[in-house]
């Protein structure tokens, strides 16, 4: 059974300063989601990651994939007030199903 | 514009009801899927579809069912042996995993 484990669960951050948001995973998989959620919103898409190695950046967003580590990452740097929400990663099994990890309540402070 | 779309928004429900949510898409995806989200719980599938007139169970079934007769709907039944419904629930569609998924806006049902 696949497991999806994310670190941290709540992170408190200053403006302008950097983290990382960590998620690992229990089996083989080569593709991984980020996806961001607001209070009482649905899912939004921020990054797919397809093979080992997979390295894409949107803005202060950046996501990393090593499939023999099973570890993504989601960087963010000098965070701003606007990425407050939570983010979650997801990893995809063979039979199309995606498996969540709880999920991590980003705050960012002024 | 192509997307996929839940309704209501809000319901809630009286003990031992059965209760239908609707997840409806026009993205011509294959595989339809059904989530629940509790605080702290991140998101845990409930059943999923990968073509018409097919599903299987996902990690919390009991106490839902689900149909496909049509590749654009996958309606959730959440029945009365469902008994902690009080959640937020998320519709999904996927092409196969190169394209991502497609998730709806959510129905929060509310058992009263």
């Amino acid at each position: 059974e696949l497991k999806v484990e994310q670190n941290p669960l709540f992170l408190s951050m200053q403006e302008g300063k950097n983290y990382t948001i960590y998620c690992n995973y229990s089996t083989t998989s080569d593709r991984l989601y980020w996806y961001r959620q607001d209070p009482g919103k649905s899912l939004e898409s921020l990054f797919v990651l397809l093979s080992n190695g997979a390295v894409k950046q949107e803005g202060r967003l950046m996501a990393s994939l090593d499939t023999k580590a099973r570890l993504s990452t989601l960087h963010i740097t000098a965070a701003v007030h606007d990425l407050s929400a939570t983010y979650f990663c997801a990893v995809e099994s063979s039979n199309y199903k995606l498996t969540f990890g709880k999920g991590t309540l980003l705050t960012v402070n002024p | 514009d192509g997307g996929i779309t839940q309704s209501p928004k809000y319901l809630f429900r009286k003990e031992g009801q059965n209760v239908t949510l609707s997840c409806e898409q026009n993205l011509n995806h294959d595989a339809m899927y059904w989530y629940r989200q509790d605080p702290g719980q991140g998101l845990r599938l409930i059943y999923y579809s990968q073509i018409v007139n097919d599903f299987q169970k996902g990690d919390i079934a009991e106490g839902y069912s689900v149909s496909r007769e049509k590749k654009e709907s996958f309606p959730l039944t959440v029945t009365s042996a469902q008994k902690n419904p009080t959640a937020f629930y998320l519709c999904a569609s996927s092409m196969g995993g190169l394209y991502g998924y497609t998730f709806g806006s959510g129905t929060r049902l509310t058992v009263v």
